[in-house]
Formats: structure tokens, C-alpha cells, sequence
């Protein structure tokens, strides 16, 4: 079974550039988060997805974020325009029921 | 809200000695405890997990933690240290507040281990 994917593993952009991040769940998995790391802190959630559905999005920075998930499968998060401040590490988890969640590889977000 | 706080952001250890990783946290409700571990270049992958029941409980690798719910912790253990033991480790915890599905993260501690 193919675990959590997430595209791309690197990206570089110039602040005010535009960046869309892609997850792939686990096959059959209802529930999709994603969270971030900044350098040196702690891994942030940032929402929360059911189906299609945002079940909770109260992790989210700003208006600059808009995260969706179509047709309940893969979901993408777009930072436009980026900012300094939104380079960090980007995490997808998808997960069946309550008790585990499972992670991808996560993006890395840099922006100059 | 909740809280987690793990002491040290790295800890060194020697290949065979003890491994030993603080957790602290703070919850108003009964909470679910996880540790989890990234490996260079992978994703977070689960080491073990307290919901209810038994409050020591044995993950992967040989790692085990025991919930203290009087000393609000959550210490992750593990015997004999393995070069492969290197790496991130990450505690988090959730609880009914947010329907368990909001996991909150410390801020990691990077296992060292050397020969």
C-alpha cells in the first residue's frame, strides 16, 4: 500500500511568487491535514479536512493560504503571493480513524 | 489549549547506553499521547501511541513510554541505544476537545548517537 506523497519535495520561489503544494493521501483515507514546520519550532497544524469537507482550518496563518481538496482525494495548498515568513517545512498526514495519523515526506518551502 | 514541552532540542547518547526523551504537556481533558520519529529525508512515522488503558505502552524499535498523568508525562525509553536510533523525535498530543484530530507537536529533540 503506498503511503503518503507529497509534490514537491523542494521548491524555491521569490517572495510575492505563487507556490501550490500537492498531497496524495493513502487510498481510502477520509481524513487529510496538513501542518507546517518553521526552522527550529514546532510542527503547526494548519486544518483539517474530511472528504472534501474543512473540518477545522483554524491553523490557518492568513488569507494567503487556500488549501482544497477535490473530490475528497488529493488535496493541494496554495501560498499566494509568498512571503518570508512562509518558508518551512509543509507536512500532509492522512489518516482512517482517530488514533494514528500518517505522514508524508513533506515539502520544503523556501522563499527569497 | 494544549501544550507540549520537550526538554533538550538534542541529546547524545553512546551506542548500548540508555535513551531517555522528555515530554511534558498540558491538557484540560484526558489527552492521547504519541511520539513519532523522522529519519532523514523521510516523513513522521509512529512509535507508539497512549489513548487508554495500560499507561506504559511499547512501540517499534524496542521504544516504550509510560504515562504519568500526575506528573503530566510522557517520557520516551529505550534501553540500549542503536546507531539507527539517530534521529528527530517528535511528541504530540491530542484530545476530545478537538476530536482528537488536531495533533500538537514540541518542538522535537534530535537523538544523537554515537560509536
Amino acid at each position: 500500500e503506498a503511503g503518503v506523497t507529497q509534490f514537491p519535495s523542494h521548491s524555491v520561489i521569490e517572495k510575492g511568487q505563487t507556490v501550490t503544494l500537492r498531497c496524495d493521501p493513502i487510498s481510502g483515507h477520509d481524513n487529510l491535514y496538513w501542518y507546517r514546520r518553521v526552522m527550529g519550532k514546532e510542527i503547526k497544524f494548519l486544518l483539517h479536512f474530511v472528504k472534501e469537507s474543512k473540518q477545522d482550518e483554524s491553523g490557518m496563518p492568513n488569507n494567503r493560504f487556500l488549501a482544497e481538496r477535490t473530490g475528497g482525494t488529493y488535496s493541494t495548498l496554495k501560498v499566494q503571493p509568498a512571503e518570508l515568513e512562509d518558508s518551512g517545512v509543509y507536512f500532509c498526514a492522512s489518516s482512517q480513524d482517530l488514533s494514528e495519523q500518517y505522514f508524508g515526506p513533506g515539502t520544503r518551502l523556501t522563499v527569497t | 489549549a494544549q501544550s507540549v514541552t520537550q526538554l533538550g532540542s538534542h541529546v547524545s547518547v553512546s551506542e548500548g547506553a540508555l535513551v531517555l526523551l522528555r515530554c511534558n504537556y498540558s491538557s484540560s481533558v484526558p489527552p492521547y499521547l504519541f511520539w513519532y520519529v523522522q529519519y532523514p529525508n523521510q516523513g513522521l512515522q509512529l512509535l507508539l501511541k497512549y489513548t487508554t488503558g495500560a499507561t506504559l505502552v511499547k512501540g517499534i524499535n524496542g521504544f516504550e513510554a509510560e504515562f504519568k498523568k500526575s506528573e503530566t508525562s510522557f517520557h520516551l525509553t529505550k534501553p540500549s541505544a542503536h546507531m539507527s536510533d539517530a534521529a528527530e523525535y517528535f511528541c504530540a498530543v491530542s484530545s476530545m476537545n478537538t476530536g482528537f484530530q488536531k495533533l500538537v507537536f514540541g518542538t522535537g529533540t534530535r537523538l544523537l548517537v554515537s560509536p
